[in-house]
């Protein structure tokens, strides 16, 4: 069984689009994030979800919005894609805030044509 | 800005030799965490170290932690092929953990 799962793996789409990325963990962890991370590999928080509550909001367009129906799941929808949102995107889990360690999922790699 | 920045950035080594990657940190911490990530995978965690520890060991693999230095290293002895990876440390900051840019390692066979 994977741990952390996010779905689809791949994303291709146009500019101006909107689109979902969905993740569901089964570890039992309180926390859930999402990370993007760049063609360099630079990894960059962007959300962090407690039980369902908004802990973490980094500097992030309003055009991403993530959502939470439940501490096992976490999605993230964009609107109005643009280019520069090309990257992977992660979903990762933790007990806590990750001070014992995350774990991540596969990634989704999104292109904006 | 970014807590930890690792050094290399690139490490190219022949199997069988150890690897060594640093990390250096700004401001205090309470733990160090490294993690390995494969191409197109997501990240592994491999280790972590408190900010009380000095050392620590698992399988093939050494972490050092120098606070007063603000500096980690990561040792992989008698690489492989499969250590072929991208290889991050991982620093709490304002209730956040922050990921350095990563040193990618390429084992030769």
């Amino acid at each position: 069984d994977t741990a952390v799962s996010q779905t689809p793996k791949y994303l291709v789409t146009q500019m101006g689009n909107d689109k979902s990325i969905k993740c569901e963990q089964n570890l039992g962890h309180d926390t859930m994030y999402w990370y993007k991370q760049d063609s360099k590999k630079f990894l960059k928080i962007m959300f962090s979800y407690n039980n369902k509550e908004l802990i973490i909001n980094e500097t992030v367009p309003n055009r991403f919005s993530p959502k939470s129906p439940d501490k096992a799941h976490l999605n993230l929808h964009i609107n109005s894609l643009e280019l520069g949102d090309s990257a992977v995107y992660f979903c990762a889990s933790s007990q806590d805030q990750g001070w014992d360690g995350y774990t991540f999922g596969s990634g989704t790699r999104l292109t904006v044509v | 800005s970014q807590q930890g920045e690792e050094d290399p950035q690139a490490l190219s080594i022949q199997e069988g030799e150890n690897a060594t990657m640093n990390c250096s940190y700004k401001t205090s911490i309470n733990n160090l965490q490294w993690y390995r990530q494969n191409s197109g995978r997501g990240l592994v965690h491999l280790i972590l170290i408190r900010s009380n520890e000095r050392e620590k060991h698992s399988g093939r693999l050494r972490v050092t932690l120098d606070t007063s230095k603000k500096s980690s290293s990561l040792l992989i002895t008698a690489s492989r092929a499969a250590d072929t990876a991208s290889y991050f440390c991982a620093t709490d900051r304002d209730d956040k953990v922050i990921f350095g840019p990563g040193t990618s390692l390429s084992v030769i066979p």
